[in-house]
């Protein structure tokens, strides 16, 4: 089984421009993640899909990201302009979804971008 | 709000050492799930061992367990005869009860650096 898919692996941008990464899901995963990963630390959440619709984008900074998916499979993560402190590695992960489970989160290997 | 503690954030032990990777956490609710993921140095967060809150026997995977202890808020994970492969950064990880809309929400602790030398 395939795992989930992100691209680019690496991105290097000036501030003030903009990027784009894409996530490829577990084939039949409905619940779709972004989480962003400073050095050092765990993973924090952006924004949750489930299908093509927003469980949760409450950590998301809106002024300056945005995330769609439009057809509930693939996703794509957007930042612009993109300042200094968005330099990361952001994971997309994707899970099935139940009512009356949880089930863990498989992840992407990661998109790191450095904003120069 | 919820929280996890890992308050390790580096290990080194000699290769065939056993090693214990400490987690504590802070939630409200009485249902609640608890994980582990390893990240390698390629990245990608691999799942290890998801837990609920009302099971709380202790399991084994090889020569991995975990100790869960609703008691104390601890969900201690144990390798055993440690190898260099097992080097790696290891999350503990709290979710708890299903977002309305389906899929739930993961708060990661900071992680623990293990790095097991010959």
């Amino acid at each position: 089984e395939a795992g989930v898919a992100q691209s680019p692996r690496y991105k290097i941008i000036e501030k003030r421009q903009s990027v784009a990464f894409w996530c490829n899901p577990i084939s039949g995963h409905a619940t779709l993640y972004w989480y962003q990963q400073i050095l050092g630390q765990g993973p924090k959440l952006l924004i949750q899909f489930q299908n093509n619709g927003v469980v949760d984008d409450s950590q998301l900074p809106k002024d300056r990201f945005s995330a769609e998916r439009l057809k509930g499979v693939d996703s794509t993560l957007k930042i612009q302009p993109a300042k200094l402190e968005d330099s990361a590695v952001y994971l997309c992960a994707s899970s099935l979804s139940g009512i009356s489970r949880v089930y863990e989160q498989y992840f992407g290997p990661g998109t790191r971008l450095t904003v120069t | 709000a919820q929280k996890v503690t890992q308050a390790q954030t580096e290990i080194s032990v000699v290769e065939k050492e056993d090693v214990t990777l400490d987690c504590v956490y802070e939630t409200r609710d009485t249902t609640y799930y608890l994980f582990w993921y390893k990240q390698p140095p390629s990245g990608e967060l691999v799942f290890l061992i998801r837990r609920n809150s009302f099971d709380e026997q202790n399991e084994i995977s090889g020569r991995y367990s975990w100790n869960f202890q609703k008691s104390t808020s601890s969900f201690n994970f144990t390798i055993t005869a440690s190898q260099v492969v097992d080097s790696a950064v290891y999350f503990c990880a709290l979710s708890e009860s299903i977002l309305t809309g389906g899929g739930n929400k993961l708060t990661f602790g900071t992680g623990t650096q293990l790095k097991v030398e010959l």
